[in-house]
């Protein structure tokens, strides 16, 4: 199975700031890497595929970028509904697997 | 407007068997790949199985292998997970998804397994 380890697990910043989440896969994956964010009480949301793809109507702040086993997700500058949990998945391979999330808190 | 809509889910006791379903629409679904995910009270996001557009492939997390079986009524639009042998471990929020990079979720259904 391929593991997908997240760095931070969460991360205080303020609004404005540019925050950058990085995700690394066991083994290469090519670019078969997505983003997800998740409110509070609510379903992932799907932000970027294919690891630099953006998923339609997600705003440009969102980008993403990586191939092979290192992947990053930034975010250019905060804005207070940004405030999530975000999560990277690998579909390179069965079985899926998931991050372990980055919780992105106030400061 | 794509839609995913998932029902089934309640309280079971532990051995217990429970189907769920997931209603689509706004989008040629005999063409997409489908997924569920469940998120644990508390916890991350985990995979548990996917079907191809035909129906004829299935996959399965180790977890729920031989236990949890994935279907789909192309001619219905809708996506099902008969899950038996429930255990607690199981309890969960499970989403439906389209596709195997998950570019659309439903809003879940909470299975729930206890005495």
């Amino acid at each position: 199975d391929i593991q997908m380890t997240q760095s931070p697990s969460s991360l205080s910043a303020s609004v404005g700031d540019r925050v950058t989440i990085t995700c690394r896969a066991s083994q290469g994956i090519s670019n078969s890497l997505a983003w997800f964010q998740q409110k509070p009480g609510k379903a992932p949301k799907s932000l970027i595929y294919a690891a630099s793809s953006l998923q339609s109507g997600v705003p440009s702040k969102f980008s993403g970028s990586g191939s092979g086993t290192d992947f990053t997700l930034t975010i250019s500058s905060l804005q207070p509904e940004d405030f999530a949990t975000y999560y990277c998945q690998q579909y390179n391979s069965y079985p899926l697997t998931f991050g372990g999330g980055t919780k992105v808190e106030i400061k | 407007e794509v839609q995913l809509l998932e029902s089934g889910g309640g309280l079971v006791q532990p051995g217990g068997s429970l189907r769920l379903s997931c209603a689509a629409s706004g989008f040629t679904f005999s063409s997409s790949a489908m997924s569920w995910v469940r998120q644990s009270p508390g916890k991350g996001l985990a995979w548990v199985s996917t079907v191809s557009g035909s129906g004829s492939s299935t996959y399965y997390a180790d977890s729920v292998k031989g236990r949890f079986t994935i279907s789909r009524d192309n001619s219905k639009n809708t996506l099902y997970l008969q899950m038996s042998s429930l255990s607690t471990e199981d309890t969960a929020l499970y989403y439906c998804a389209r596709d195997s990079r998950l570019g659309f979720w439903g809003q879940g259904t909470l299975v729930t397994v206890s005495s």
